[in-house]
């Protein structure tokens, strides 16, 4: 079976840097999403990755460890408008579906 | 391009009424899925479908049925709603992945489903 783990809330400054952990289990890899989901909104994608690493896009960066089934997303230069529930996701083996996380909840404050 | 698009956003049902969600895609993508999400739960696949005239079940299935009649339609409907059905409704699509890459999804706005 699959299963994904990542904290329920988060809180953090405006300004500083922010860590969203997401740990999976599955019994075939096909590579890790992150969403961003604003309160009433619909998600949408921020990343992807299949190889280990770090891939960075702007403020928003992204790393997985294949061996410890470990990604986490890292947000600098935290904004207000981060303020958003991040999803981690992993496609299931045949590929044609995509198992969620219940998210991550991040609170910016000023 | 619109993207994905739902009608309605938002309905009130009492319970043992019917309805049918409307999801449109104009990016010509193969997948189309429907999702409910609710607080703490996370995105839990409802229906999907791989393909015009096809569909499977996805996670909790129960009490919904579906049909892509044409590509770029998805319909979901309740035939006789419940309120374990109030819900956030979300419709997803992406196009054909080639082998070994998995792409992402896109969503449209939700519907907001409230059952009495």
């Amino acid at each position: 079976g699959q299963n994904i783990d990542q904290p329920t809330e988060m809180t953090a400054t405006e300004g500083a840097i922010v860590q969203i952990n997401c740990t999976y289990q599955t019994s075939g890899f096909n590579g890790l999403f992150w969403y961003q989901q604003h309160a009433g909104e619909a998600p949408t994608f921020l990343s992807y990755n299949v190889l280990d690493g770090l891939e960075e896009k702007g403020r928003f960066s992204s790393f997985l460890s294949r061996s410890k089934g470990y990604s986490y997303l890292l947000l600098k230069e935290l904004q207000m408008k981060d303020s958003a529930s991040y999803l981690c996701a992993v496609p299931n083996t045949g590929g044609f579906k995509t198992i969620f996380g219940a998210g991550t909840r991040l609170f910016v404050k000023a | 391009n619109a993207g994905v698009t739902q009608t309605p956003k938002f309905r009130v049902l009492k319970t043992g009424q019917s309805m049918t969600l409307l999801c449109a895609q104009d990016m010509n993508h193969e997948y189309m899925y429907w999702y409910r999400q609710d607080p703490g739960m996370g995105l839990r696949l409802i229906h999907y479908s791989v393909g015009e005239g096809t569909t499977a079940k996805g996670e909790v299935p129960d009490g919904y049925n579906v049909s892509r009649l044409k590509k770029q339609n998805f319909l979901l409907g309740l035939e006789s709603a419940a309120p374990s059905q109030t819900s956030v409704y979300f419709c997803a699509s992406r196009r054909r992945a080639t082998a070994g890459e998995y792409n992402e999804q896109f969503f449209g706005p939700g519907t907001r489903l409230t059952v009495l």
